[in-house]
């Protein structure tokens, strides 16, 4: 079935950039998603990219997406104390009857020291 | 413009019980969907429904059951719970039932079983 990875934990330095990483296996998937969760929040969605781009741009943060290897990534610019959060990626499950389920990975655990 | 409501936050309830949580959608959205969210992993779907019918159901028992109101409004019920029903239940909305910009989600409701 369909399946999302990220790995669990990523530490960084405040001002430094931060990069993390998604594999997904629905190579159908149109939608992949990334959001933040906040302690005790519900999610954000941070970004989304459709599946006929390679790379989006939004102030601080840029999505790259690799079709071939069904790879992901969010790279935070300047990352800041604020950004200190668990970052789920997601993609949107085809196989659904257009239900818009998502599928996500366990999240990333981005700690920022200052 | 208020976001996606859901109500209680916390809830604390015996194995066997039933527990009934709510959410209401971004104003002008038509879909409603519901995840669970287990303790250090990604939101797990449960159920989507548009324009007050379900549209998708994930890998959930039937103990597990929902419905939308005329006013996009839903419910989540639970049945003859189990300890591992303890988990933060997420709603999330969008204008489309199919999700293609992204489900804007609610605080959650963190259920405790006990």
């Amino acid at each position: 079935g369909e399946d999302v990875e990220q790995s669990l934990f990523l530490s960084v330095r405040e001002g430094d950039s931060s990069v993390i990483n998604c594999t997904y296996t629905d190579s159908s998937s149109t939608y992949l998603y990334w959001y933040k969760q906040e302690p005790g929040a519900g999610l954000q969605l941070l970004t989304y990219i459709f599946s006929n781009m390679d790379m989006k741009q939004d102030q601080r943060l840029t999505v790259l997406l690799n079709k071939k290897d069904k790879h992901l990534s969010l790279r935070i610019a300047d990352t800041q104390t604020g950004d200190s959060a668990i970052y789920f990626c997601a993609e949107k499950d085809e196989g659904s009857s257009n239900t818009g389920k998502l599928i996500f990975g366990q999240g990333t655990t981005l700690q920022v020291k200052p | 413009d208020a976001g996606v409501t859901q109500s209680p936050t916390h809830l604390i309830k015996t194995r066997g019980q039933h527990v009934t949580l709510r959410c209401s959608p971004i104003s002008g959205h038509k879909s409603v969907s519901w995840y669970q969210q287990v303790l250090g992993q990604g939101p797990q779907f449960i159920f989507q429904y548009y324009e007050k019918e379900e549209r998708g159901r994930g890998n959930f028992p039937d103990r597990f059951s929902a419905r939308q109101f005329p006013n996009y409004s839903s419910e989540l019920n639970v049945n003859a719970l189990l300890l591992g029903d303890s988990a933060l239940y997420l709603c999330a909305s969008s204008v489309g039932r199919g999700g293609n910009y992204g489900y804007t989600f609610g605080s959650g409701t963190r259920l405790t079983v006990v």
